[in-house]
């Protein structure tokens, strides 16, 4: 399944680092999205992106996260100084385009962040 | 109150039987509702988009859009114990941007 490919699946991290984990769009998809899974609770957007823009970040939290997907390689989410409320699972969606006849956006498999 | 509930279960049923999930939704301005289904551990896999009010069947999944109620129904038929995994209702105010709103997610247990 040549589907949304994110990595690392699995991140461990000590409070103060930094974590950037990766995402591939489907082939052929432009649109990027980012939503965060906190244990026990449902998905949250985060962050809609295109290449070289950021089209939507009104869910990313104000301070220490960023995100890019740059005209080449995959989109990165950038967490700085990650706290242990960090802790969850981040997945990456992506879309052919935004009219009706495409709004179906397919998601990864997620990769989950330990903060320690 | 949130934007989207959803009873996070779980919700036990034998193998066969019809499994009934709904979600309730505040936003009138929802236009697209979306089921998903998540194994533990796994990304979100799309089971059934539907556009406004009205019903949309694909094989043993019928997805129901009651707007006049702000209520989406996902039932599953002749349900199996490969059907148990976590349902979560998404939906969206405009297509462009696909923005969704999540709910919590109702835990099903499809008992052989």
């Amino acid at each position: 399944n040549a589907g949304v490919m994110q990595n690392p699946r699995h991140l461990v991290r000590r409070r103060g680092q930094e974590a950037r984990l990766r995402c591939s769009p489907m082939k052929g998809h432009s649109h990027v999205y980012w939503y965060r899974q906190l244990p026990e609770e449902g998905l949250k957007f985060m962050v809609y992106l295109q290449k070289e823009n950021i089209i939507d970040e009104s869910g990313m939290p104000k301070e220490r996260f960023s995100a890019e997907f740059p005209k080449e390689g995959p989109s990165i989410l950038r967490i700085q100084q990650v706290v242990r409320g960090d802790s969850a699972a981040y997945f990456c969606a992506s879309s052919l385009r935004t009219d009706s006849s495409g709004n179906t956006i397919y998601f990864g498999e997620g990769s989950w962040l330990t903060v320690v | 109150q949130k934007e989207v509930e959803q009873d996070p279960g779980p919700l036990s049923v034998p193998e066969g039987a019809i499994v009934s999930l709904n979600c309730t939704y505040s936003n009138s301005a929802f236009q697209y509702f979306m089921w998903y289904r998540q194994y533990s551990r796994k990304g979100p896999e799309l089971l059934m988009y539907t556009y406004s009010s009205g019903n949309k069947e694909d094989g043993r999944f019928t997805a129901q859009v009651d707007k006049s109620s702000k209520y989406i129904s996902l039932f599953i038929r002749d349900s199996q114990p490969s059907d148990s995994a976590t349902y979560l209702c998404a939906m969206s105010v405009q297509a462009a941007g696909n923005k969704l709103t999540f709910g919590g997610g109702t835990r099903v247990l499809v008992k052989p």
